[in-house]
């Protein structure tokens, strides 16, 4: 069975600083998606980034940028030039691809406290 | 940007009462998924839904729940008989057939049900 692990239950950052949030999984398939969603604290789901496990090259959107070790089976997110919007929970995320139906499965996620 | 939209945004129900809670996913996309989360708690996997049926659920869904496409636009999942630990943020979420663009799921902002 697939597991997300985020080992980090809260990261604190200042403002206009860097920080990486940590994720692990397991699964035996070559190929799968991963995700980074954000959860601020309205609630909603929103998707940060997405990493084709096929691909080697890391993905970036913006400040954000995963750094994906597929032999590792890491993948985590770091987030740059921090602001006072970017607090919420982060949930990591793993999904096999091309089979329609299959499910997200989330980490415990890690909440990020930003700082003036 | 098209997005997928819930009603209500919260709800109140006494145990035992039936709720229904309503989802418009993105207009071209397919797949169609409710997930829950409990407060505290990781994001969970309910159901998915493809061409008017259930293509998988977990073993949370039991018989209380049920899903229901009654039209081209609505989702909806119905909790027959609400039990305290059905209190929750119910996200649906929704994903287009094929491609790159549908290796992602979308998720709306969720409907908060407190049973009392």
């Amino acid at each position: 069975a697939q597991t997300v692990t985020q080992s980090q239950p809260e990261m604190s950052v200042q403002e206009a600083e860097t920080v990486t949030l940590s994720c692990t999984y397991d699964t035996s398939e070559s190929d799968y998606y991963l995700f980074w969603y954000k959860q601020p604290p309205s609630r909603q789901m929103i998707l940060v980034i997405r990493q084709e496990a096929y691909k080697q090259q890391n993905a970036t959107e913006n400040r954000f940028s995963v750094n994906f070790q597929k032999a590792a089976k890491s993948f985590s997110l770091k987030i740059s030039d921090s602001q006072l919007g970017d607090a919420a929970m982060y949930f990591c995320a793993y999904r096999i691809p091309n089979t329609g139906f299959q499910k997200l499965v989330f980490g415990t996620g890690t909440r990020l406290l930003v700082s003036p | 940007e098209p997005e997928v939209t819930q009603t209500p945004s919260h709800q109140v129900t006494q145990m035992g009462q039936e709720v229904i809670l309503r989802c418009v996913p993105i207009s071209n996309h397919l797949y169609f998924y409710w997930y829950r989360q409990i407060l505290g708690q990781k994001v969970e996997f309910l159901v998915s839904f493809y061409n008017n049926e259930i293509s998988e659920k977990s073993e949370i869904f039991d018989d209380q729940f049920s899903v229901e496409r009654p039209d081209g636009s609505n989702f909806t999942l119905k909790i027959r008989s609400t039990k305290l630990e059905d209190s929750a943020m119910y996200f649906c979420a929704s994903k287009f057939r094929t491609g790159d663009s549908g290796n992602t799921i979308y998720f709306g902002e969720g409907s908060w049900l407190t049973v009392v």
